[in-house]
């Protein structure tokens, strides 16, 4: 069984399109993260939910905007897609975010903006 | 806010010890981990330390030094398998540093 699935896998699409990457977790976690990872590897948090609430919203762009519908879903839609937003994207998941619990992470969406 | 910083590339031979070092700057502190990334693949959690001191687990290790700002992760044993992306991360935030590339040779 999968514990933290997302799709789709990869995604390429046109400058201006929106786009929605979807994530679940059957962990039972409270917990979930989106993450960007760019060409050079830097992983920086996106956003951070806790029992659908958000908890981290990093600096990101306003088109990003993340939908918790139930605690085992955590889904990003972007809006208004650029050039820059090529990246892959990992969706993660803990048991809580005030311990020190381990994340575990999704395989990952390779979003490539044309 | 915080820093992160770690070394890019080492290169290593199969059975050899590596270490791979990680100094953050961080206004809040309450763990540091380490993940180990494949290539095209994702982060697996390795380890995780609150505490000054070293925590051994198997073939890897991970020290942590509060006052300094530092840790490190200690591979022993190298198996080709290890060739990999290591990064380390601060709890307070989640923020990640680059992480460091592992290349392990015959």
């Amino acid at each position: 069984d999968t514990a933290v699935s997302q799709t789709p896998k990869y995604l390429v699409t046109q400058m201006g399109n929106d786009k929605s990457i979807k994530c679940e977790q059957n962990l039972g976690h409270d917990t979930m993260y989106w993450y960007k990872q760019d060409s050079k590897k830097f992983l920086k948090i996106m956003f951070s939910y806790n029992n659908k609430e958000l908890i981290i919203n990093e600096t990101v762009p306003n088109r990003f905007s993340p939908k918790s519908p139930d605690k085992a879903h955590l889904n990003l839609h972007i809006n208004s897609l650029e050039l820059g937003d090529s990246a892959v994207y990992f969706c993660a998941s803990s048991q809580a975010a005030g311990s020190y619990n381990e994340q575990f992470f999704g395989p990952g969406t390779r979003l490539t903006v044309l | 806010g915080q820093n992160i910083d770690q070394p890019t590339e080492m290169t290593a031979t199969e059975g050899a010890i590596v270490q791979i070092n990680c100094t953050y700057q961080t206004s809040g502190f309450n763990g540091l981990f380490w993940y180990q990334q494949h290539a095209g693949e994702a982060p697996t959690f390795l380890s995780y330390n609150v505490l000054d001191g070293l925590e051994e687990k198997g073939r890897f290790s991970s020290f942590l030094s509060r006052s300094k700002g530092y840790s490190y992760l200690l591979l022993k044993e190298l198996q080709m398998k290890d060739s990999a992306s290591y990064l380390c991360a601060v709890k307070s935030r989640l923020a990640f540093g680059k992480g460091n590339q592992v290349v392990v040779i015959p």
